[in-house]
C-alpha cells in the first residue's frame, strides 16, 4: 500500500462542534505532518510527528489537538473552531527525519468548512 | 530560517512549447529541492527533486537544475501537454530541518 488516506473527505462544522480528522498510512513511514491549505496558497505546515513523538509545533492555535496514537495513524482533534479555520487539511508522511526531509507523500486532503 | 520565493506565479504556454518556473532559496544549508503538481481538487505529489550534490536531474519531459552558488533551482517542462496545467510548488529543506518550506506556487496553463 503506497497510499496516505484521510477521513472524512468533507467535513461542515459549527464553532461549537468537537470533531477529529484522521489519517493513515501503511508504507512503514516514521515522520507523518499536518498541512493547512487555503485557495491558491501552498500548504502550510502545523505539525510534525517523529517517530509518533511531536517534533514540531508551527504556534498552531490550542484549538487544534494532534494526536498520534500509532505509527500508521495521525488525528487531529478539532474544537471551537473559527470560520477563518475553514481549509484544506492534507496529512502527509515520509519515511523518517534522520538525516533531513525525504519524499513527502500526501494524503488526499478533509475539506473543513466552519460555519 | 528558510524562505523560498518562486516566479512567475502564473504561466501560460502553448501546448508542445516548453514551460520554466524559478524559486530561489535563503538558507545555504538547504539541500533537498523537491517539485510538486497539484491540479485542482487532488492532493500535491511529488514529480522530481534533485539534491545538492548534484546540479541537474532529468525524467522525460521534466528536468530540474540547480544552482547553489546563486541559490536558484528551476524546473523544465519541454513538450507540454494539456495535462501538465496544474499549480506546481518548488520546496527547499535543509539536513538538520525537519520540515520542507515551499514557494507560493506557479499556476500552469496549456493553450491547445
Amino acid at each position: 500500500d503506497t497510499e496516505v488516506t484521510q477521513t472524512p473527505k468533507h467535513l461542515v462544522m459549527g464553532m461549537t462542534n468537537k470533531k477529529s480528522l484522521k489519517c493513515e498510512q501503511h508504507m512503514g513511514h516514521r515522520a507523518m505532518y499536518w498541512y493547512k491549505q487555503k485557495a491558491k496558497k501552498p500548504p502550510e505546515l502545523m505539525f510534525v510527528y517523529s517517530y509518533e513523538k511531536l517534533s514540531i509545533n508551527e504556534s498552531v492555535p490550542s484549538r487544534f489537538s494532534p494526536e498520534c496514537p500509532n505509527s500508521s495513524l495521525l488525528n487531529l482533534h478539532l474544537h471551537a473552531l473559527q470560520p477563518e479555520d475553514s481549509a484544506l487539511y492534507l496529512c502527509a508522511s515520509s519515511q523518517e527525519l534522520t538525516g533531513g526531509v525525504d519524499e513527502q507523500f500526501f494524503g488526499p486532503g478533509t475539506r473543513l468548512t466552519v460555519l | 530560517g528558510e524562505n523560498v520565493e518562486q516566479h512567475p506565479s502564473t504561466l501560460s504556454v502553448q501546448e508542445g512549447d516548453s514551460a520554466v518556473i524559478k524559486c530561489t532559496y535563503s538558507d545555504s544549508a538547504s539541500n533537498y529541492f523537491p517539485w510538486y503538481k497539484q491540479e485542482l481538487g487532488k492532493r500535491p505529489q511529488l514529480i522530481i527533486d534533485i539534491r545538492s550534490n548534484v546540479g541537474e536531474k532529468k525524467d522525460q519531459r521534466i528536468a530540474v537544475t540547480l544552482n547553489k552558488t546563486a541559490k536558484h533551482f528551476s524546473l523544465h517542462i519541454t513538450e507540454t501537454q494539456p495535462e501538465d496545467s496544474a499549480v506546481y510548488f518548488c520546496a527547499a529543506s535543509a539536513r538538520s530541518a525537519s520540515k520542507i518550506i515551499f514557494g507560493s506556487g506557479t499556476r500552469l496553463s496549456i493553450r491547445p
